[in-house]
């Protein structure tokens, strides 16, 4: 069956640190892969795509960066924090139609 | 075009009663409608799903209503319990047109009180 990890759990930094979130997926072979942000509790944004190693779609310019490194793996980087970062994170993956998206148990970003 | 606009954004039912959420899109191109469930702090689950080529999809006390000329669906929740107490999503998907990006809609907190 298919797993996907997220960590850390949660984490605090401070405004101007640099940010590493890490997404691996088990079970599964060339999957899409997502970053979502959710900020107080409620709607989903997703910050960027993947189809493939190597492959990243931005879906709203910021602060933040995304790479692939290898099949199921996806991180979400920054190079400086920005109070406005703080939110959950969640990752998710999906393969062929429809699609459908499964989520990871999400990070807490807190940023001070 | 891209939207899915979801209401009420908060509901209070009573134990046993009937929980409905509406969502509602433009874009014709959508052929996949997916209700997602979250628990404070934990990630979204997929709750059920419904192509356009039904117009109802139930399972268990959850039932999806679809009316494709309208472009509304729903979600009901039959006999609402305190376990129900959560936030729902609901989405959309054009498969052969986008391929997994999925708009999402805004959310609803359901309290059900016992």
């Amino acid at each position: 069956s298919q797993t996907i990890h997220q960590w850390p759990a949660t984490l605090v930094q401070p405004v101007g640190s640099p940010l590493s979130l890490e997404c691996t997926v088990e079970g599964t072979s060339n999957p899409n892969l997502y970053w979502y942000r959710q900020a107080a509790g409620r709607g989903l944004q997703l910050l960027f795509y993947s189809v493939g190693i190597g492959q990243i779609s931005s879906e709203v310019p910021q602060n933040l960066s995304a790479s692939r490194p290898q099949d199921r793996q996806f991180i979400l980087s920054s190079k400086k924090l920005l109070l406005s970062d703080s939110g959950f994170y969640l990752c998710a993956w999906s393969v062929q139609p429809p699609y459908t998206q499964y989520f990871g148990p999400g990070t807490r970003l807190t940023v001070l | 075009q891209q939207q899915v606009k979801q209401s009420p954004q908060s509901l209070i039912v009573q134990k046993g009663g009937i929980s409905i959420i509406n969502c509602a899109y433009e874009n014709t191109a959508f052929d996949y409608f997916p209700w997602y469930q979250q628990f404070p702090g934990k990630g979204p689950a997929l709750l059920i799903a419904i192509r356009p080529d039904v117009s109802e999809k139930k399972e268990g006390r959850f039932t999806i209503s679809f009316n494709k000329s309208a472009k509304q669906f729903s979600l009901h929740i039959m006999d609402s319990q305190p376990g129900d107490s959560a936030t729902y999503f609901c989405a959309a998907d054009a498969l052969y047109n986008q391929g997994g990006k999925l708009i999402f809609g805004q959310g609803t907190e359901l309290s059900v009180k016992p």
